[in-house]
């Protein structure tokens, strides 16, 4: 497996589900990303991890969570979503914050 | 607010001719400029980046220009070829600024016919 990895790559869940997004990377880089892109919205950033320390939580709801156990692994753990958090989920990794950063594929999340 | 702009939506190119991408910024505190492709399904993909000290950055067919006293930078791709059909994003990071992600733009589409 070479740059960033995610699985699933589509996901439907019911809104009293809890499912886990996973993201890999395989590029030796210090920090991890997700974002969420909705229809006709720029990409919204979710959370921002470096060196596996969460740097930023952009105003995310709780019932969106993440977690970085090493710095190769990002995972994001969702529950009791609501249907406007369908969207694409896109992970990143960057060498250090603020530069180029490297995507995923994405998950599709659909929620119902 | 939004501290990013891409002012047009969408853009259609003949192939061979040159497609020019533009962006605009709010943020003075911006010093790092990027600019990225998405394809439908997929993430996007980093394409050239430029940093404020330099006023142009070129890599193959695709260069970027800054004007920083305007806020505005563009790209260029020259010449278009159908397959640069794309959504293509500008992105910003400022200043040295620990702990924060790029802030992206919400993209234009490019159409390349033959």
């Amino acid at each position: 497996e070479t740059g960033v990895t995610q699985t699933p790559r589509h996901l439907v869940m019911g809104m009293t589900n809890k499912k886990s997004l996973k993201c890999e990377q395989h590029l030796g880089h210090n920090a991890m990303y997700w974002y969420k892109q909705s229809a006709k919205k720029p990409l919204e950033l979710m959370f921002v991890y470096s060196l596996e320390e969460r740097v930023e939580n952009n105003s995310v709801p709780s019932r969106f969570s993440p977690e970085c156990p090493n710095s190769s692994h990002l995972f994001l753990h969702l529950h009791t979503l609501q249907p406007e958090d369908s969207a694409l989920y896109l992970c990143a990794s960057s060498q250090r914050t603020g530069r180029e950063q490297y995507f995923g594929p994405g998950t599709r999340l659909t929620v119902t | 607010d939004q501290q990013v702009k891409q002012n047009s939506p969408s853009l259609s190119v003949q192939e061979g001719r040159i497609s020019i991408l533009n962006c605009d910024y709010t943020n003075s505190m911006f010093d790092y400029f990027l600019w990225y492709k998405k394809y439908p399904a997929e993430g996007p993909t980093f394409l050239i980046s430029i940093s404020s000290i330099k006023d142009k950055n070129e890599d193959g067919r695709f260069t970027v220009f800054l004007n920083k006293s305007a806020k505005h930078l563009s790209l260029h791709i020259v010449p278009s070829q159908p397959g640069d059909s794309a959504v293509y994003f500008c992105a910003a990071s400022p200043f040295n600024q620990a702990g924060t992600a790029l802030i992206f733009g919400k993209g234009t589409t490019l159409s390349v016919s033959s």
